[in-house]
């Protein structure tokens, strides 16, 4: 599965947006961007995936640039219950196939 | 919204003691894995299992450890013989087999502590 890059931290004011970026420069064809976050230790949380076209579900978008090869998660109004670790992961298509975690990027929503 | 439960919430164990710790995939799932999470570090794979069979599995996950589907709504991983770096969060998680791009679905893990 490609590597992917984010920044370990990032700020955001409490009701703004928070736009998290992803790099996934060696992503190949058959490989989706996924993304998931985790709340102070519980269960990593899936919250939206894509292969190239943007993706909105209740919780976020997902922005993919047209080359594929970034990517950014947008939650369009920061809760402080937004606080958390999230995960940006390269998965190739295939039935079964596992999740690889990097580090993530620790968002803090401040008030 | 249905969800991956996982039991006990916390063990506590004493080095050397076998565990077994319990999840319940999200019912019509059938890829089912393990992933372990060390205080401040990453969450890594362990396992993943389908058909009854072990997929893939990491370095990590040698003979101390095994998963077994001992019904049609339980999925375990026990551990042999506890050592204190065993000492982890423990996360299951399931997929359903829709399509290749059907997302994991993970529980609230089982925190282990080996004394």
């Amino acid at each position: 599965d490609a590597k992917t890059t984010q920044p370990p931290s990032m700020d955001c004011a409490e009701g703004r947006a928070a736009n998290l970026p992803c790099n996934h420069s060696t992503i190949s064809g058959n490989e989706y961007v996924y993304w998931y976050r985790q709340i102070h230790s519980q269960g990593p949380q899936y919250i939206i995936h894509g292969l190239k076209n943007n993706e909105t579900n209740e919780m976020a978008s997902l922005i993919i640039t047209e080359d594929r090869k970034s990517s950014t998660l947008i939650l369009p109004h920061a809760t402080l219950r937004d606080t958390a670790v999230y995960y940006c992961i390269v998965r190739v298509m295939e039935y079964g196939n596992k999740l690889v975690f990097g580090a993530g990027t620790i968002l803090r929503v401040k008030s | 919204e249905p969800e991956v439960t996982q039991t006990p919430s916390h063990q506590v164990t004493q080095m050397g003691q076998e565990v077994i710790l319990r999840c319940v995939p999200i019912s019509n799932h059938l890829y089912f894995y393990w992933y372990r999470q060390i205080l401040g570090q990453k969450v890594e794979f362990l396992v993943s299992f389908y058909n009854n069979e072990i997929s893939e599995k990491s370095e990590i996950f040698d003979d101390q450890f095994s998963v077994e589907r001992p019904d049609g709504s339980n999925f375990t991983l026990k551990i042999r013989s506890t050592k204190l770096e065993d000492s982890a969060m423990y996360f299951c998680a399931s997929s359903n087999p829709g399509t290749g791009d059907s997302p994991l679905h993970f529980g609230n893990g089982t925190r282990l502590t080996v004394t």
